[in-house]
C-alpha cells in the first residue's frame, strides 16, 4: 500500500526557517516525480514545487521561488521542503504528493499533509 | 501560467440528479494534461479523472470527464450522497495549477 506521510510542520516566526519532510513507503521512491502542494486554512489547492525522480531538476512556483528550495533522499525515501524566510500567506496545509509515473502525469497518491503557522 | 478558472463556484442539487461541472483554461492544455480530484473535509485530494477523461482506478462510472482545448468538464451522473464534496480541475504539465474549486452542495 503506498503511504506518504509528513512531518515538521508547527509555527515558525515570520523570516525564520522550516524544513517539511515526507516519507514514502509501498512503491519505489526514485522512480517517481514528487511535489509539494499548499492549502490556506479554507482556501483552494496551490501548488508549491516539483522534484525530477533523480533530484536534479527541481521547479517552483512564483509565489515560492527563491525562499524554497525542495530536495530528496531516494536511499531514506524521503522528500523535504526547507522553507525560509516564511511569510504569513504561507501558512497553510501542506501536502506531499507524488505523480503516478515518469514524465507529466496526474498526481495520483496525496498524504495527509503538515500544518504550518506562519505568525509571530 | 496556466490559469484555470471553474464554475459555478457553488451547485446545489439533490442525490440522483446530475452535476456538470466546468473547466477553462487561459490557454490550450497540452495533450489534454487535464485532471480531476475530489476533496472531502479533512482529507486529501483523490484523483478522479486524468487526460481529460479518463478514470482513475476504482472510481465509479458515474464520474465522467470530457473535453479538450480550453474547455473541458467533469459529470457526475446520479449525485450519490458521497459526492457532496469540492472538485477541483488542474493541469499537471511542466508547472501544475489548480482551478479554484466548485462545491457540490445537498440542496
Amino acid at each position: 500500500e503506498v503511504q506518504l506521510v509528513e512531518s515538521g510542520g508547527g509555527l515558525v516566526q515570520p523570516g525564520g526557517s522550516l524544513r517539511l519532510s515526507c516519507a514514502g513507503s509501498g512503491f519505489t521512491f526514485g522512480d517517481y516525480p514528487m511535489h509539494w502542494v499548499r492549502q490556506a486554512p479554507g482556501k483552494g489547492l496551490e501548488w508549491v514545487s516539483g522534484i525530477s525522480e533523480s533530484g536534479d531538476i527541481t521547479v517552483y512556483g512564483d509565489s515560492v521561488k527563491g525562499r524554497f528550495t525542495i530536495s530528496r533522499d531516494n536511499a531514506k525515501n524521503s522528500l523535504y521542503l526547507q522553507m525560509n524566510s516564511p511569510r504569513a500567506e504561507d501558512t497553510a496545509l501542506y501536502f506531499c504528493t507524488k505523480r503516478s509515473s515518469s514524465g507529466w502525469t496526474p498526481f495520483d497518491y496525496w498524504g495527509q499533509g503538515t500544518l504550518v503557522t506562519v505568525s509571530s | 501560467e496556466i490559469v484555470l478558472t471553474q464554475s459555478p463556484g457553488t451547485l446545489s442539487l439533490s442525490p440522483g440528479e446530475r452535476a456538470t461541472l466546468s473547466c477553462r483554461a487561459s490557454q490550450s492544455v497540452s495533450s489534454s494534461y487535464l485532471a480531476w480530484y475530489q476533496q472531502k473535509p479533512g482529507q486529501a485530494p483523490r484523483l478522479l479523472i486524468y487526460g481529460a477523461s479518463n478514470r482513475a482506478t476504482g472510481i465509479p462510472d458515474r464520474f465522467s470527464g470530457s473535453g479538450s482545448g480550453t474547455d473541458f468538464t467533469l459529470t457526475i451522473s446520479r449525485l450519490e450522497p458521497e459526492d457532496f464534496a469540492v472538485y477541483y480541475c488542474q493541469q499537471y504539465g511542466n508547472s501544475p495549477t489548480f482551478g479554484g474549486g466548485t462545491k457540490v452542495e445537498i440542496k
